[in-house]
This record gives structure tokens, C-alpha cells and sequence, in this order.
């Protein structure tokens, strides 16, 4: 069983510019949580995708935005970047039924703003 | 701000020794998390409790939800240096699709 893959691991951008970071749920998993973890801070729930619809959104603007596609890997989009968006990017997959109370992480991709 | 506080923020200590972390709210939450993350890697899952007063083991470490669903406890006896790691408690909410995590307490066990 493949977990929670993401990438890239690291990324560098420059502040205004946009940037697309990927996720592949774990075998069997339907639904995809994103979440922004500053330095020292736990994650923040961004937005959750269920069969390839958003199931949910956290207090983000709307240059944050996703997209789940059928075999139910995700992405995550951001426009605009400004230098706080400087952050681990996590992506959590779960599986039918389970919500958010078996939630499986990948490693997170650490994205820079300069 | 962070809806959950977890206490302490940082730990360290002596293998061997036990502790204890905490994370308290002010809102009632349908299910409470604890996960455990180490550098350049995602959360691990280490319990779910569901239920107000529950009370989960998993070999070393205890889970307490309290009874007004509002905080929790870890408690790890007899810590060893595989223990340390940053200790997230996140709170989940009744629509089934949010999830609120505090800013977690690092743990550092000694040799």
C-alpha cells in the first residue's frame, strides 16, 4: 500500500509569482485536506476535497485554490504569492467513511517566498 | 490564534522520566487528535478519542478526552529518546471536514 506522496519537496519562488504543489492520497483514500504549517505553528486547514469537489474551506483567501481529479490525487494552487505564504504545505488523504478521524500525512512540500 | 493551546510549548527531560502535555479549548469538539511530527516530515497519526472521558492506551502513552470534550491529555511513562518529536493535539469539528490543530509541544528526551 503507497502512503501519502508529495512534491515537490522543496520549492523556491519569488514573491507575486504563482505555484502548483501535488498530491497522491494513499491507495483506496476518496477525500484530500490541505494545510500550511508556518515555522512554530501547527498546520492550518486550507480546504478539504471529497470525489473532486471542495468539501470545506478554512479562513484563506481565494488566490489559495485546488483541484481533485478522478483517480483522487489533488493540487494545490496559489496566485499572488506574498512572502508569508512561506510555509510546509501538507496534504492529508482519508478514506471512504473515515472523515477527518483517520487522516494519513505526507511529508509536505516546504515552499520559500522570497 | 490558535484554537486549541497546548501546554507546555517546549520539554525536555531525562529518559526515563514520565509527563504529561495538555491541550485546552473553549469549544467542544466532536473528536480529538493526537499527532507526532518529526523534522521534514508530515504528522502521525497516534490516537483518536471520540467520546467525553475516554480513555485510550498505546503502550507507553495515555489519551484522556475530558468529559465536556473541551481538552485533552497525553501522558508518556517512562519516556525513551525515540519519544521526542513536536506533539499536536487537533480538534475536530461536527461537519466532518475541519480540523483545528494547536502549535503542539516539542518534546526532547535526553539520554
Amino acid at each position: 500500500e503507497t502512503g501519502v506522496t508529495q512534491s515537490p519537496t522543496h520549492l523556491i519562488k519569488t514573491r507575486g509569482q504563482q505555484v502548483t504543489l501535488r498530491c497522491s492520497s494513499q491507495s483506496g483514500h476518496n477525500t484530500v485536506s490541505w494545510y500550511q504549517q508556518a515555522l512554530g505553528q501547527g498546520p492550518q486547514f486550507i480546504f478539504q476535497y471529497y470525489r473532486e469537489e471542495e468539501n470545506g474551506r478554512g479562513n484563506f483567501p481565494p488566490r489559495f485554490s485546488g483541484l481533485q481529479f478522478p483517480n483522487y490525487s489533488s493540487e494545490l494552487n496559489v496566485n499572488a504569492l506574498e512572502l508569508d505564504d512561506s510555509a510546509l504545505y501538507l496534504c492529508a488523504s482519508s478514506g471512504p467513511g473515515q472523515g477527518i478521524y483517520e487522516q494519513y500525512f505526507g511529508p509536505g512540500t516546504r515552499l520559500t517566498v522570497t | 490564534t490558535q484554537l486549541l493551546e497546548q501546554s507546555p510549548q517546549f520539554l525536555s527531560i531525562q529518559e526515563g522520566e514520565n509527563l504529561t502535555v495538555y491541550c485546552n479549548s473553549s469549544s467542544v469538539f466532536s473528536s480529538l487528535q493526537w499527532y507526532r511530527q518529526e523534522p521534514g516530515e508530515g504528522p502521525v497519526l497516534l490516537v483518536t478519542v471520540v467520546t467525553g472521558g475516554e480513555v485510550k492506551k498505546l503502550k507507553r502513552l495515555t489519551f484522556q478526552f475530558g468529559d465536556a470534550r473541551k481538552d485533552s491529555s497525553l501522558h508518556i511513562t517512562a519516556a525513551q529518546t525515540g519519544d521526542t518529536g513536536l506533539y499536536l493535539c487537533a480538534g475536530g469539528g461536527y461537519n466532518n471536514n475541519d480540523m483545528r490543530f494547536g502549535a503542539g509541544t516539542r518534546l526532547t528526551v535526553k539520554p
